[in-house]
């Protein structure tokens, strides 16, 4: 069964980089109806989707963070990846990455779930 | 952008009661509708796919209902492990949203 694990420094500088790694266990993440996630939860907020990338490729992000966030996989390494740019202490939140079954003709959720990693920004 | 409208915010209920979650779309997303629940202090859990198919090892209390712009998420009786937060999750166009969530409450 597939386990998914964030890694990355918990606290960032304002105007810094986030930098988030996701590490996939249990089996290979390298399939075609495999896509990768990443939801943040700002503290006693609700869920916001950040982005997604499928195995074509193709990266698809929240239109309020777009021109912040670049989302990527390494299959090889069985890992994805978030980095954020330009922080500030409205980025703090508990990241999570997810994996879910997609693709054009039908979408099934995100089914496997990271346990999180609490991120902070301040200086 | 799609979004997803949950009502009601809190639902106070009993054990054992019925509780009828509702998620509403701003547009059709066809049903391309996810529904999680999420425990204080935990990751959310995948319940429903496809507006109305249970998740690996989702029990049969949970069912889904909907399309287009209405969707419903259904626990026939409550059970104490339940009283959680539900978010419903919408794709279309390749992007998604989370609705701002239902909070199920002990009464």
């Amino acid at each position: 069964q597939l386990q998914l694990q964030e890694s990355g420094p918990g606290l960032v500088k304002p105007s810094e980089t986030l930098s988030l790694t996701c590490t996939v266990s249990g089996g290979s993440i390298s399939s075609s109806s495999y896509y990768w996630g990443w939801i943040r939860q700002p503290p006693g907020k609700g869920l916001e989707w950040i982005g997604s990338i499928y195995y074509s490729g193709s990266t698809y992000y929240n239109p309020s963070l777009k021109s912040r966030v670049t989302i990527s996989v390494d299959t090889s390494k069985n890992q994805f990846s978030l980095k954020l740019s330009s922080v500030t202490a409205a980025d703090t939140a508990v990241y999570y990455c997810a994996l879910g079954i997609a693709s054009s003709s039908y979408y099934y959720g995100m089914d496997v779930w990271g346990q999180g990693t609490t991120v902070t920004v301040s200086s | 952008e799609i979004v997803l409208t949950q009502s009601p915010a809190t639902l106070s209920l009993s054990p054992g009661e019925r509780a009828t979650l509702s998620c509403r779309a701003s547009q059709s997303v066809s049903s391309y509708l996810a529904w999680y629940q999420q425990k204080p202090g935990q990751a959310p859990r995948l319940l429903i796919y496809d507006a109305s198919n249970r998740a690996t090892g989702i029990p049969a209390r949970f069912s889904g209902s909907g399309s287009g712009t209405d969707f419903t998420l259904t626990i026939s009786s409550l059970e104490p492990e339940d009283f959680a937060v539900y978010y419903c999750q919408q794709r279309s166009n390749w992007r998604e949203t989370f609705g701002q969530g239902t909070k199920v409450e002990i009464k």
